[in-house]
């Protein structure tokens, strides 16, 4: 089984300030991990993944994340937070081998970021 | 390049009626389709995915149904809505190769109301 927790439903911080968002997961083996975000009644935009190779994984938008394998966590960063970032953003997780690429998400995190 | 296409982007149904929702992939061949269902904007809950034609695998019992006539094309539908079938639909698709690592691609979503 898989699975994927993201401790905080809301993260509020001010322009300009780092932005963090936290994600821990649960795989039986190499797990590929994903970072979505979604603006309000739009689907999910992809932002970043981890596969293999460096632990950090930069992405769109200025967001980078981190993969740290013997913490089980994959939390998605910003150095300087803008007040566009306000979105909603989910954690993804799935086995490296499995044949129905099921990604299995978190319950997301609303990120407000304030002028 | 890939494109899905999801529609209609909002629909209002009285309960008892009927819905079909349809989510259609362009440039890309054999991809594995998702339908999820997210309510609140919060989490999103995994209904239906399909590895090929005619392949519909259902991760919770309720009162939809999904089908896959074509390679590209993905229905959602039910005979009789529910209130509780009220939500953002969400359509997803994942090339379906041992090696894909890229996540999904989400289409741009149906906001269901059933009044």
């Amino acid at each position: 089984a898989q699975s994927v927790a993201q401790p905080e439903d809301q993260v509020n911080v001010a322009e300009g300030n780092p932005l963090t968002v936290k994600c821990t997961y649960s795989v039986s083996g190499n797990p590929y991990l994903f970072w979505y975000v979604q603006y309000p009644n739009r689907g999910l935009q992809f932002l970043l993944k981890y596969i293999t190779g460096d632990n950090l994984v930069k992405g769109s938008y200025g967001f980078e994340a981190e993969f740290n394998k013997s913490q089980t966590s994959f939390h998605l960063k910003k150095p300087s937070a803008l007040v566009s970032d306000s979105a909603l953003y989910f954690c993804a997780v799935r086995l490296s081998l499995s044949n129905d690429y099921k990604l299995s998400f978190g319950a997301g995190t609303t990120v407000t970021v304030r002028a | 390049s890939q494109t899905i296409h999801q529609w209609p982007a909002t629909l209002v149904q009285p309960v008892g009626s009927p819905l079909s929702l349809e989510c259609t992939v362009e440039g890309t061949s054999n991809p594995n389709l998702y339908w999820y269902r997210q309510a609140a904007g919060r989490g999103l809950q995994l209904l239906f995915y399909s590895v090929g034609i005619g392949q519909i695998s259902s991760e919770v019992p309720q009162n939809l149904s999904a089908s896959r006539p074509q390679d590209r094309q993905f229905i959602l539908s039910s005979k009789k809505l529910l209130l509780s079938d009220s939500g953002f639909y969400l359509c997803a698709w994942s090339a379906g190769t041992v090696t894909s690592n890229y996540g999904y691609t989400f289409g741009s979503g149906t906001r269901l109301t059933v009044v």
